[in-house]
Parts: structure tokens; C-alpha cells; sequence
């Protein structure tokens, strides 16, 4: 069974950073691209970034550009999202999400997502 | 980047009918277009990939059609468990991966 699990989220002041992480099982991860979606409270959905299957190719969304990072583990099922200078409108929940096999870029598995709110 | 507008933002359905739900791109995206639902709580499901081609296990009741510009995801016949937000997402234009805003179905 794919799962994508994701932690590390929580309560930040604004400036701040936190490193999000998902670990996937169920499936074998070197062989798929992955991303970050987050989603805003009562919004809709926000691609974020995006990482190829070994990291050649990595790919950020304008508002987080300069302040995120996005990596991988493959020896270690993992996926990450490293988040400095932090904002109030970062403020969402972050979904790891797999990239299916056959076009890359449509997510066909999803984690249940963790929550980071941003606020002094 | 390519905007994806999606219509109605709100939908009324009785359980049992139709539902009709539409996407509008930017500009064309071919084929590339995914279709996904939210319930309350959940994270988003894959539904439709390739505008027409349901994922495992999604219902048959489920169906995508359209290119280019123009895309419908249609619902024959609304369980409960269909109540839900539905998003469109394009990627054949990227980065950015964009999503439409969602439409919302709700119980009549």
C-alpha cells in the first residue's frame, strides 16, 4: 500500500524556519518525481515545488522561491522541504504528493499533510 | 503561467443526478489535465488524469472529457460520498503546476 506520511510542521514566528519531511513506503521511491502542495485555511490548492527522481531537476513556485528547498533521501524513502524566512501567508497545510509514473506531473498519491502557521 | 478557472464555485445536487462541473485554461493544455476531490479533512484523491482516463479505483460514475481550453468532469449519479470540493489542475505548461480555485458540491 502507497503512503506518504508527512511531519515536522508546527507553530512558527515569523522570520523563522522549519523543515518539513515525508516518508514514503509502498512503493519504490527512486522511481517517481515528487512535490509539495500546501493549501491555505479555506483555500484552495498551491503547488509549491517539485523534485525529479534523483534531484537533477528541482522546481519552485515564485512565492516561495529564495526561501525553500526541496530534497530527497532516496536511500531513505524521504522526501523534504526546508522553510526559511517564514511568513504569515505560508501559513497551510503541506501535502507531500507523488507524481505518477506516467506523466509525472499529475499526483496520483497524497500524504494527509502538516499544518504550519506562521504567527508572532 | 496558465490560470485555470473553474465554474460553478458552487453546485446544488440532489443525491442520484447529474452533476457538471467545468475548467477553463488559460491557454491550451492539451490533454493535460487532472481532475481531483477533497472531503472535509482529507487530503485531495486523483479522479481523472489525461482529461479522460479515471484512476484506479475511482467509480465509473466519474468521467472527463475535453481539450485544449475546455474540460467537464461529469457525475452521473451523486452518492453522498461525492459531496466534496473538486479541483482541476493542468501540467503541460510548468512550472508552475496550477490548480483552478474548486468547485464545491453540496447536498440540495
Amino acid at each position: 500500500e502507497v503512503q506518504l506520511v508527512e511531519s515536522g510542521g508546527g507553530l512558527v514566528k515569523p522570520g523563522g524556519s522549519l523543515r518539513l519531511s515525508c516518508a514514503a513506503s509502498g512503493f519504490s521511491f527512486i522511481s517517481y518525481n515528487m512535490h509539495w502542495v500546501r493549501q491555505a485555511p479555506g483555500k484552495g490548492l498551491e503547488w509549491v515545488s517539485s523534485i525529479r527522481r534523483t534531484s537533477t531537476n528541482i522546481y519552485y513556485a515564485d512565492s516561495v522561491k529564495g526561501r525553500f528547498t526541496i530534497s530527497r533521501d532516496n536511500a531513505k524513502n524521504s522526501l523534504y522541504l526546508q522553510m526559511n524566512s517564514l511568513r504569515a501567508e505560508d501559513t497551510a497545510v503541506y501535502y507531500c504528493a507523488r507524481g505518477s509514473l506516467l506523466s509525472d506531473y499529475d499526483l496520483d498519491y497524497w500524504g494527509q499533510g502538516t499544518l504550519v502557521t506562521v504567527s508572532s | 503561467e496558465i490560470v485555470m478557472t473553474q465554474s460553478p464555485a458552487t453546485l446544488s445536487v440532489s443525491p442520484g443526478e447529474r452533476a457538471t462541473l467545468s475548467c477553463r485554461a488559460s491557454q491550451s493544455v492539451r490533454s493535460n489535465l487532472a481532475w481531483y476531490h477533497q472531503k472535509p479533512g482529507q487530503a485531495p484523491r486523483l479522479l481523472i488524469y489525461g482529461a479522460s482516463t479515471r484512476a484506479t479505483g475511482i467509480p465509473a460514475r466519474f468521467s472527463g472529457s475535453g481539450s485544449g481550453t475546455e474540460f467537464t468532469l461529469t457525475i452521473s449519479s451523486l452518492q453522498s460520498e461525492d459531496f466534496a470540493v473538486y479541483y482541476c489542475q493542468q501540467y503541460n505548461n510548468w512550472p508552475p503546476l496550477t490548480f483552478g480555485g474548486g468547485t464545491k458540491v453540496e447536498i440540495k
